[in-house]
């Protein structure tokens, strides 16, 4: 059983829409990583955050400790949007070392123009 | 460069070959982690330095994989005697302090080993 669990697991949507998606994990996290992953690879750091609410642009990230869940939003979102997002935690019993990460499967995410 | 290269970018290499990955992490970074990314999953941990020493290498999936980083900057994944099951795209990330402290991770692009 992953300790990360992502859903949905694909998402089409049309241009503008309100997307959210939900992150929850199964042990006890320090921090929790959104990434974003385009095609061929390239992964880049969306927001790292362990408490409360992050903002940068039209991505919002929350995270509710208690509950052991985070979400990812994107508003007016767009077609440059599309890219698979993946969370990841740090400090799961699994492994992942000092400091890496265990991910979950990634959420497929396509906006249609 | 400023972020985190790797090299080569794709490789093809025939089952039994040994292959070599290389990762060049954003300079001054103390940390330096590899994943492995099979098609369709999230990455998972390999193993990870802080500056020279291989501090956890729980995720290494057998003795034909390898990974080193002599100097503390750039390191090196050795995967001995591919099998087909070793096909994955591989991942580095560096980060600027050790463990001590939580910082983030900054990832390379990658490097798509297919084994046929």
């Amino acid at each position: 059983k992953n300790e990360v669990e992502q859903s949905p697991q694909n998402l089409t949507a049309q241009e503008g829409e309100f997307i959210t998606i939900n992150c929850s994990y199964s042990v006890g996290i320090s921090a929790l990583h959104w990434l974003q992953q385009h095609p061929g690879g390239g992964i880049v750091s969306l927001f790292m955050l362990s408490s409360g609410k992050k903002k940068h642009g039209r991505l919002i990230a929350t995270i509710n400790i208690q509950e052991k869940h985070s979400s990812l939003h994107i508003t007016a979102s767009h077609p440059r949007d599309s890219a698979v997002y993946i969370c990841a935690g740090r400090n799961l019993n699994s492994g992942g070392g000092a400091d890496g990460l265990t991910f979950g499967k990634g959420t497929h995410l396509i906006i249609q123009p | 460069g400023a972020g985190v290269s790797q090299s080569p970018r794709y490789k093809v290499a025939k089952r039994g070959q040994d292959v070599a990955l290389r990762c060049d992490p954003i300079s001054g970074h103390v940390s330096l982690f590899w994943y492995q990314q099979a098609l369709g999953q999230g990455p998972e941990f390999l193993t990870y330095f802080q500056n020279e020493a291989q501090l956890d290498k729980s995720g290494l999936p057998s003795d034909r994989f390898f990974a080193e980083r002599p100097e503390g900057s750039v390191s090196t994944l050795k995967i001995q005697r591919t099998q087909q099951e070793d096909s994955a795209v591989y991942l580095c990330a560096s980060s600027l302090r050790g463990a001590a402290t939580y910082n983030e991770q900054f990832f390379g692009p990658g490097t798509r080993l297919t084994v046929l």
